[in-house]
């Protein structure tokens, strides 16, 4: 079963802070995405990294995907109060394309900053 | 047109009513997924089509029945649903092919389901 940890659960900070999110796995996934939810909205990718040492950035957004694409963290920068949401990562669930487009999920962060 | 529709947003029911939830893309995806997602807690995959065919069921209760008519139409039937069915229901979609999902999933906004 290929499991995706997500650390931390809850994450509550100030405006101008910086943190990191992490997602870890005893598996290796072809590729890890990453999701922002804001409360009664559907999650929105953010980004996906599918190289294992890739870094991509997204603004004050940084996501690193770990060499051995076991693991993957999100660092944010400066963060602001429209940061505050859910954020989730997820992989595509089974090696060898048998399990069609289903995605594993982390349990996700639930990030709050504050003014 | 990058965008997933779901109806109704919100929707109270009856443990006795039938409903349905309708989802609609028409970004050429071949595959689409309801999801059941409860309050702070990551999605839960409920049901995956692809190409119009149902290849996943994730031992979901018959109460929940899904139907794809077409490749942009995804539909929900509900019957007979429980209190503890209340969640946000999401539909998505995705390119997909196999299981190198690299193009991630475009989900709608979701459905507020209340069941009384």
């Amino acid at each position: 079963t290929q499991l995706l940890e997500q650390s931390p659960q809850f994450l509550s900070i100030q405006e101008g802070e910086n943190l990191t999110v992490y997602c870890n796995s005893s598996s290796v996934f072809s590729s890890l995405q990453w999701y922002r939810q804001e409360p009664g909205e559907g999650p929105v990718l953010l980004v996906t990294v599918v190289t294992g040492g890739e870094v991509k950035k997204l603004k004050r957004l940084t996501f690193q995907f770990g060499d051995a694409r076991k693991d993957s963290s999100l660092h944010i920068t400066a963060a602001q109060t429209g940061d505050t949401g859910l954020y989730l990562c997820a992989g595509p669930k089974g090696a060898g394309g048998t399990s069609y487009g289903k995605l594993t999920f982390g349990q996700g962060t639930i990030l709050t900053v504050h003014p | 047109d990058t965008e997933v529709t779901q109806t109704p947003k919100h929707l109270v029911m009856g443990m006795t009513n039938k409903k349905s939830l309708k989802c609609e893309q028409h970004m050429g995806h071949r595959a689409m997924y309801w999801y059941k997602q409860k309050a702070k807690k990551p999605p839960e995959l409920m049901f995956v089509y692809s190409y119009e065919k149902l290849s996943i069921n994730e031992s979901v209760p018959s109460r929940f029945s899904p139907e794809c008519p077409n490749s942009s139409l995804l539909n929900l039937h509900l019957h007979a649903l429980q209190p503890e069915d209340s969640a946000l229901y999401l539909c998505a979609s995705s390119q997909g092919r196999g299981g190198r999902e690299k193009h991630g999933y475009t989900f709608g906004s979701g459905t507020r389901l209340t069941v009384v």
